[in-house]
């Protein structure tokens, strides 16, 4: 079945610098990659996606990127708030099936 | 905005206990799924649910483990006789049909003493 890694598993930031969280994926079948934003006690909130048949997705300081040859996807968040502070989870599945398959998470930590 | 509902938020129960976890999905929502998320650790699919049928189930989906759409708005996940190991949060998602993005509730914390 579906194996994601997700690196690094802790990440400290200043406030207004950027992070870069990476995900890779095993089965080159899946084209559905899903991040997740998941605040202390609280539901994982979808954040951003990306379908393989993209290589890049932007949404205001949030980007996705994805290479399906290398099999992975990568979280870019740019001038980072201290509410950004978080556990960011990436996944995968593909179309049609229904199995999320997450990453172990990373916790983002931006100070002020 | 419609959200996806989980009752309740915290549960104890003893070993050997049976216990229901409610769900409420997004109403044009047909897709429904189980996942736990144990303490520090990342999340994990249990279940699909589409068309009063199971559509997938992981290996930790075993015997204990059932799921049922009692009426036109809950979905439920029940263990039968909870272990130790059962504790966790027990997020519920749901989708719509063609639509690859699950929405997760807010989760039932479960602790088995």
């Amino acid at each position: 079945g579906e194996n994601v890694e997700q690196h690094p598993s802790t990440l400290s930031v200043q406030e207004g610098d950027s992070a870069v969280i990476k995900c890779t994926y095993s089965d080159s079948a899946s084209n559905y990659f899903p991040w997740y934003k998941q605040e202390l006690g609280k539901r994982p909130q979808l954040i951003i996606d990306i379908r393989s048949n993209v290589g890049e997705k932007k949404d205001q300081r949030i980007a996705v990127t994805l290479n399906k040859t290398a099999k992975h996807f990568s979280l870019h968040i740019t001038e980072t708030q201290p509410e950004d502070s978080a556990v960011y989870f990436c996944a995968a599945s593909i179309s049609g099936y229904s199995t999320l398959t997450f990453g172990k998470g990373t916790m983002l930590l931006v100070s002020p | 905005e419609p959200e996806v509902t989980q009752t309740p938020s915290h549960q104890v129960t003893q070993m050997g206990q049976e216990v229901i976890l409610r769900c409420v999905p997004i109403s044009n929502h047909l897709y429904f799924y189980w996942y736990r998320q144990i303490l520090g650790q990342k999340v994990e699919f249990l279940v699909s649910f589409y068309n009063n049928e199971i559509s997938e189930k992981s290996e930790i989906f075993d015997d204990q483990f059932s799921v049922e759409r009692p009426d036109g708005s809950n979905f439920t996940l029940k263990i039968r006789s909870t272990k130790l190991e059962d504790s966790a949060m027990y997020f519920c998602a749901s989708s719509e049909v063609g639509e690859e993005t699950q929405y997760f509730g807010p989760g039932t914390r479960l602790l088995v003493l």
